[in-house]
């Protein structure tokens, strides 16, 4: 398996914007979480799903940010409007089983800048 | 909000030396996690310690576990170069929400020649 898969690698748009950041987990986790990774904020969970179900959203910073699993290999978080404060490192990782339980496989991440 | 709280924030060692990183958290938990965070890439595991283990070994990593003092330790030995990194500690709670792996500020660490 080639691992966690994140698109785009680096994404930089103006403020205003909408931005669309991809994920495609590792075939057969049923769990899949988006983070956030900040200089000041450290590492955030936004959200995470189970079995393609938004479980958690409660780290979702706004209504600006959304999140959808259509199905089991492929999850999105967008931004509408973004702002130059989310400029960010924006991680997708799965795991197994419940990701406090076991570990949780991380893709390299999309670096994000607003500007 | 950040559960666990690494010390020290940066470490900066020769190779061959050992080097330990802290972490402290709060609440109580199920696991704790170790993860290491290469310059621009994603974060890996390294190891995991359940709460009702108290020490564990993986090559030249050793963790410790310390529950009664919401502590843990992250000891390598014979750091090599390679061995640059940021290191995470990670718990996951011993709650209905297992799933939310919540991790700490990181210590940065630099290994010499």
């Amino acid at each position: 398996d080639a691992g966690v898969i994140q698109s785009p690698r680096h994404e930089v748009t103006e403020m205003g914007q909408e931005v669309t950041l991809r994920c495609k987990p590792i075939s057969g986790h049923d769990y899949l979480f988006w983070y956030r990774q900040t200089m000041m904020r450290g590492l955030e969970l936004l959200i995470y799903f189970n079995n393609n179900v938004p479980i958690d959203d409660s780290g979702m910073p706004e209504d600006r940010f959304s999140a959808k699993m259509p199905n089991a290999s492929f999850s999105t978080l967008k931004i509408q409007p973004s702002e130059p404060r989310d400029s960010a490192v924006y991680f997708c990782a799965s795991s197994l089983v419940p990701g406090g339980n076991t570990e949780a496989f991380f893709g390299q991440g999309t670096r994000l800048t607003v500007v | 909000s950040q559960q666990g709280e690494e010390d020290p924030q940066a470490l900066s060692i020769q190779e061959g030396e050992n080097a330990t990183m802290n972490c402290s958290y709060k609440t109580s938990i199920n696991n704790l996690q170790w993860y290491r965070q290469n310059s621009g890439r994603g974060l890996v595991h390294l190891i995991l310690i359940r709460s009702n283990e108290r020490e564990k070994h993986s090559g030249r990593l050793r963790v410790t576990l310390d529950t009664s003092k919401k502590s843990s330790s992250l000891l390598i030995t014979a750091s090599r170069a390679a061995d640059t990194a940021s290191y995470f500690c990670a718990t996951g709670p011993n709650t209905g929400t297992a799933s939310k792996l919540t991790f700490g500020t990181g210590t940065r660490l630099q290994v010499t020649l």
